[in-house]
Protein backbone atom coordinates (compact mmCIF):
# COMPACT_ATOMS: atom_id res chain seq x y z
CA UNK A 1 0.00 0.00 0.00
CA UNK A 2 1.17 3.48 -0.90
CA UNK A 3 1.90 5.13 2.42
CA UNK A 4 3.36 7.54 4.47
CA UNK A 5 6.20 6.85 6.39
CA UNK A 6 7.83 8.15 10.10
CA UNK A 7 10.80 7.03 11.58
CA UNK A 8 11.45 6.61 14.59
CA UNK A 9 7.46 6.46 16.34
CA UNK A 10 8.98 7.71 19.39
CA UNK A 11 12.50 9.90 19.84
CA UNK A 12 13.92 11.20 22.92
CA UNK A 13 16.86 13.51 23.15
CA UNK A 14 18.27 15.96 25.35
CA UNK A 15 18.07 19.30 26.22
CA UNK A 16 20.34 21.46 23.35
CA UNK A 17 21.20 17.73 21.92
CA UNK A 18 20.15 18.14 17.93
CA UNK A 19 17.45 15.69 16.72
CA UNK A 20 16.42 14.57 13.06
CA UNK A 21 13.36 12.85 12.42
CA UNK A 22 12.77 11.16 9.51
CA UNK A 23 9.71 10.99 6.91
CA UNK A 24 9.27 8.96 4.02
CA UNK A 25 6.21 8.18 1.13
CA UNK A 26 5.69 5.76 -1.74
CA UNK A 27 2.86 8.25 -2.90
CA UNK A 28 5.10 9.84 -5.28
CA UNK A 29 3.52 13.28 -4.12
CA UNK A 30 5.57 16.33 -4.82
CA UNK A 31 4.45 18.15 -1.74
CA UNK A 32 5.79 17.56 1.60
CA UNK A 33 4.56 19.11 5.00
CA UNK A 34 5.97 19.07 8.65
CA UNK A 35 3.86 19.55 11.41
CA UNK A 36 4.12 19.96 15.23
CA UNK A 37 0.78 19.34 17.21
CA UNK A 38 1.33 19.82 21.25
CA UNK A 39 -0.75 17.83 23.43
CA UNK A 40 -4.77 18.67 23.03
CA UNK A 41 -4.13 20.88 20.52
CA UNK A 42 -4.31 21.29 16.57
CA UNK A 43 -1.66 20.33 14.33
CA UNK A 44 0.69 23.38 13.44
CA UNK A 45 2.12 24.01 10.19
CA UNK A 46 6.34 24.17 10.04
CA UNK A 47 6.76 24.41 6.44
CA UNK A 48 6.00 22.62 3.51
CA UNK A 49 8.53 21.82 -0.11
CA UNK A 50 6.52 22.05 -3.09
CA UNK A 51 8.90 20.00 -5.10
CA UNK A 52 12.21 21.15 -4.44
CA UNK A 53 11.05 24.54 -3.12
CA UNK A 54 11.25 25.37 0.45
CA UNK A 55 8.47 27.55 2.04
CA UNK A 56 8.65 28.39 5.95
CA UNK A 57 5.93 29.37 7.82
CA UNK A 58 6.40 32.98 9.32
CA UNK A 59 6.43 31.90 12.82
CA UNK A 60 8.39 29.01 12.51
CA UNK A 61 11.55 29.02 15.06
CA UNK A 62 15.22 29.14 13.36
CA UNK A 63 15.61 26.15 15.39
CA UNK A 64 13.82 24.53 13.18
CA UNK A 65 14.95 23.16 9.79
CA UNK A 66 14.27 20.91 6.58
CA UNK A 67 15.70 18.51 3.99
CA UNK A 68 14.24 16.99 0.98
CA UNK A 69 16.92 15.51 -0.82
CA UNK A 70 14.84 13.62 -3.48
CA UNK A 71 10.94 13.34 -3.43
CA UNK A 72 10.60 10.43 -1.09
CA UNK A 73 11.97 12.05 1.36
CA UNK A 74 11.86 14.67 3.76
CA UNK A 75 13.78 15.52 7.22
CA UNK A 76 13.16 17.62 10.17
CA UNK A 77 15.99 18.70 11.69
CA UNK A 78 15.74 20.47 15.56
CA UNK A 79 19.19 22.36 16.21
CA UNK A 80 18.84 22.77 19.97
CA UNK A 81 15.47 21.39 21.72
CA UNK A 82 14.20 23.00 24.32
CA UNK A 83 11.87 21.62 26.40
CA UNK A 84 9.03 23.40 24.67
CA UNK A 85 9.93 21.31 21.46
CA UNK A 86 8.49 18.47 23.17
CA UNK A 87 5.50 17.25 20.64
CA UNK A 88 4.25 15.06 18.51
CA UNK A 89 5.54 15.72 14.83
CA UNK A 90 3.31 14.98 11.52
CA UNK A 91 4.35 14.61 8.15
CA UNK A 92 2.00 15.21 5.60
CA UNK A 93 2.28 15.06 1.75
CA UNK A 94 -0.39 15.78 -1.15
CA UNK A 95 -0.01 16.59 -5.22
CA UNK A 96 -2.38 18.54 -7.14
CA UNK A 97 -5.87 15.83 -8.31
CA UNK A 98 -8.09 18.11 -10.05
CA UNK A 99 -6.97 21.44 -8.07
CA UNK A 100 -7.52 19.67 -4.81
CA UNK A 101 -3.96 19.49 -2.62
CA UNK A 102 -5.75 16.23 0.03
CA UNK A 103 -3.34 15.81 2.19
CA UNK A 104 -1.77 12.52 3.53
CA UNK A 105 -0.24 11.78 6.94
CA UNK A 106 2.14 9.89 8.50
CA UNK A 107 1.43 8.01 12.14
CA UNK A 108 3.85 10.75 13.45
CA UNK A 109 6.94 10.86 15.75
CA UNK A 110 6.36 11.52 19.25
CA UNK A 111 9.25 13.51 20.73
CA UNK A 112 10.16 13.92 24.22
CA UNK A 113 13.14 15.85 25.50
CA UNK A 114 14.55 15.77 28.89
CA UNK B 1 -8.23 34.16 5.45
CA UNK B 2 -10.04 31.24 6.08
CA UNK B 3 -10.16 30.12 9.74
CA UNK B 4 -12.63 27.45 11.75
CA UNK B 5 -14.18 27.12 14.97
CA UNK B 6 -14.93 23.57 16.41
CA UNK B 7 -17.64 24.13 19.31
CA UNK B 8 -16.98 21.93 22.27
CA UNK B 9 -13.93 20.28 23.11
CA UNK B 10 -15.43 17.67 25.01
CA UNK B 11 -18.79 15.64 23.73
CA UNK B 12 -19.42 12.70 25.68
CA UNK B 13 -22.34 10.39 24.15
CA UNK B 14 -23.43 6.78 24.92
CA UNK B 15 -22.93 3.93 22.83
CA UNK B 16 -25.67 3.98 20.35
CA UNK B 17 -26.47 7.22 20.50
CA UNK B 18 -25.79 10.23 17.90
CA UNK B 19 -22.99 11.65 17.35
CA UNK B 20 -22.79 15.38 16.52
CA UNK B 21 -19.50 16.95 16.41
CA UNK B 22 -19.71 21.02 15.16
CA UNK B 23 -17.84 23.06 12.47
CA UNK B 24 -18.26 26.52 11.66
CA UNK B 25 -15.66 28.06 9.22
CA UNK B 26 -15.13 31.50 7.71
CA UNK B 27 -14.11 31.92 4.21
CA UNK B 28 -13.64 34.76 2.08
CA UNK B 29 -13.78 32.46 -1.08
CA UNK B 30 -14.79 29.40 -1.67
CA UNK B 31 -13.96 26.64 0.52
CA UNK B 32 -12.62 22.79 1.10
CA UNK B 33 -13.64 21.52 3.92
CA UNK B 34 -12.23 18.36 5.97
CA UNK B 35 -12.64 16.29 9.25
CA UNK B 36 -10.19 14.26 10.06
CA UNK B 37 -9.99 11.69 13.00
CA UNK B 38 -6.94 11.19 15.26
CA UNK B 39 -6.84 8.18 17.75
CA UNK B 40 -4.02 8.44 20.43
CA UNK B 41 -0.30 8.46 19.31
CA UNK B 42 -1.52 8.25 15.60
CA UNK B 43 -1.78 10.64 12.54
CA UNK B 44 -4.40 12.04 11.14
CA UNK B 45 -6.86 9.79 9.12
CA UNK B 46 -9.11 11.56 6.50
CA UNK B 47 -13.21 11.22 7.43
CA UNK B 48 -14.11 12.65 4.63
CA UNK B 49 -13.93 15.84 2.57
CA UNK B 50 -16.04 18.73 0.60
CA UNK B 51 -15.11 20.01 -2.33
CA UNK B 52 -18.43 21.34 -3.38
CA UNK B 53 -19.73 18.46 -5.91
CA UNK B 54 -22.48 17.41 -3.27
CA UNK B 55 -23.57 19.37 0.06
CA UNK B 56 -24.18 15.92 1.88
CA UNK B 57 -20.79 13.85 2.04
CA UNK B 58 -21.01 10.61 3.43
CA UNK B 59 -17.10 9.23 4.80
CA UNK B 60 -15.73 6.31 6.22
CA UNK B 61 -17.21 4.64 9.27
CA UNK B 62 -20.66 5.32 8.96
CA UNK B 63 -19.92 9.60 9.27
CA UNK B 64 -21.42 11.97 7.06
CA UNK B 65 -21.13 15.92 7.15
CA UNK B 66 -23.34 18.41 5.12
CA UNK B 67 -22.10 21.71 4.07
CA UNK B 68 -24.51 24.76 4.61
CA UNK B 69 -23.46 27.74 2.67
CA UNK B 70 -25.67 29.80 4.75
CA UNK B 71 -24.87 28.99 7.91
CA UNK B 72 -20.93 28.72 7.62
CA UNK B 73 -21.09 25.05 8.90
CA UNK B 74 -19.95 21.57 7.88
CA UNK B 75 -20.92 19.67 11.06
CA UNK B 76 -19.90 15.88 11.39
CA UNK B 77 -22.49 12.95 12.59
CA UNK B 78 -23.05 9.25 12.87
CA UNK B 79 -26.66 8.09 13.49
CA UNK B 80 -25.09 5.52 16.11
CA UNK B 81 -21.65 5.95 18.11
CA UNK B 82 -19.52 2.87 18.34
CA UNK B 83 -17.12 2.77 21.19
CA UNK B 84 -14.36 2.92 18.59
CA UNK B 85 -15.26 6.10 17.43
CA UNK B 86 -13.40 7.32 20.68
CA UNK B 87 -10.91 9.73 19.11
CA UNK B 88 -10.41 13.55 18.57
CA UNK B 89 -12.10 14.89 15.38
CA UNK B 90 -10.40 17.94 13.56
CA UNK B 91 -12.65 20.07 11.50
CA UNK B 92 -9.85 21.60 8.52
CA UNK B 93 -10.89 24.30 5.76
CA UNK B 94 -8.55 25.35 2.80
CA UNK B 95 -9.42 27.86 -0.20
CA UNK B 96 -10.63 25.79 -3.32
CA UNK B 97 -8.10 28.13 -5.57
CA UNK B 98 -4.34 27.40 -6.01
CA UNK B 99 -2.26 25.93 -3.94
CA UNK B 100 -4.14 25.08 -0.16
CA UNK B 101 -2.71 24.86 3.26
CA UNK B 102 -4.70 23.20 5.66
CA UNK B 103 -6.42 25.69 8.38
CA UNK B 104 -7.18 22.84 11.66
CA UNK B 105 -10.10 23.71 14.41
CA UNK B 106 -8.97 23.00 17.69
CA UNK B 107 -10.18 20.07 18.13
CA UNK B 108 -13.03 18.07 19.62
CA UNK B 109 -12.66 14.62 22.18
CA UNK B 110 -15.59 12.58 21.54
CA UNK B 111 -15.98 10.16 24.62
CA UNK B 112 -18.34 7.37 23.80
CA UNK B 113 -19.28 5.56 27.05
CA UNK B 114 -21.28 1.91 27.15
Amino acid sequence: DAMVIQNPRYQVTQFGKPVTLSCSQTLNHNVMYWYQQKSSQAPKLLFHYYDKDFNNEADTPDNFQSRRPNTSFCFLDIRSPGLGDAAMYLCATSRDKGGLYEQYFGPGTRLTVT
Amino acid sequence: AQSVTQLGSHVSVSEGALVLLRCNYSSSVPPYLFWYVQYPNQGLQLLLKYTSAATLVKGINGFEAEFKKSETSFHLTKPSAHMSDAAEYFCAVSVATGFQKLVFGTGTRLLVSP
